[in-house]
């Protein structure tokens, strides 16, 4: 079985650009989650969907962060435009039933530099 | 607000020692609380989940206990080796939307 995939697992990027990171979720996995690491501090939680739905995006830093799943499958993250703050990893999750009686699965993340 | 603290923030020891990784949080409303080991570039591999009913589990070397209404959970590595050497990272799931709560992690190198 196939684990959490991102793409791409580098991106350096000049300040006022758009990136756009992918996440492909374990197949079946109702439930995938964005988190992010900025240097030095602990991973922080973006936002939850289920299926196609936003669930929670409490943890969205701002209006540049624009997240999407449509059909429910694979999703998006887009940072437009990009600030230097935005570097760090950002890490994707998928849960098949986001009850909190299973864990999360993350993917390898995308390492974002802002310059 | 739910805040996770992991001490020592690193840690380096010989093989073969026995070491105790230590997490605490703030808040003791969880429904569960993970921990997890990322290798340098790679993902986060889920170790061991501990229900907020349960106090410990095992998995191998490795067992973890968690003390909810003290805010406390530790990893106990037996005989480590080398190839446990990797950053431990300690989350909790206060059940809103199961969304994490990190700690910092501790970076363990097991030495020769």
């Amino acid at each position: 079985e196939a684990g959490v995939t991102q793409f791409p697992s580098h991106s350096v990027i000049e300040k006022g650009q758009t990136v756009t990171l992918r996440c492909d979720p374990i197949s079946g996995h109702d439930n995938l989650y964005w988190y992010r690491r900025v240097m030095g501090k602990e991973i922080k939680f973006l936002l939850h969907f289920v299926k196609e739905s936003k669930q929670d995006e409490s943890g969205m830093p701002n209006n540049r962060f624009l997240a999407e799943r449509t059909g429910g499958t694979y999703s998006t993250l887009k940072v437009q435009p990009a600030e230097l703050e935005d570097s760090g990893v950002y890490f994707c999750a998928s849960s098949q039933d986001g009850s909190g009686w299973e864990t999360q699965y993350f993917g390898p993340g995308t390492r974002l530099l802002v310059l | 607000k739910q805040e996770v603290t992991q001490i020592p923030a690193a840690l380096s020891v010989p093989e073969g020692e026995n070491l105790v990784l230590n997490c605490s949080f703030t808040d003791s409303a969880i429904y569960n609380l993970q921990w997890f080991r990322q290798d340098p570039g790679k993902g986060l591999t889920s170790l061991l989940l501990i229900q907020s009913s349960q106090r410990e589990q095992t998995s191998g070397r490795l067992n973890a206990s968690l003390d909810k209404s003290s805010g406390r959970s530790t990893l106990y590595i037996a005989a480590s080796q080398p190839g446990d050497s990797a950053t431990y990272l300690c989350a909790v799931d206060t059940g809103t939307a199961s969304k994490l709560t990190f700690g910092t992690g501790t970076r363990l190198q097991v030495t020769l």
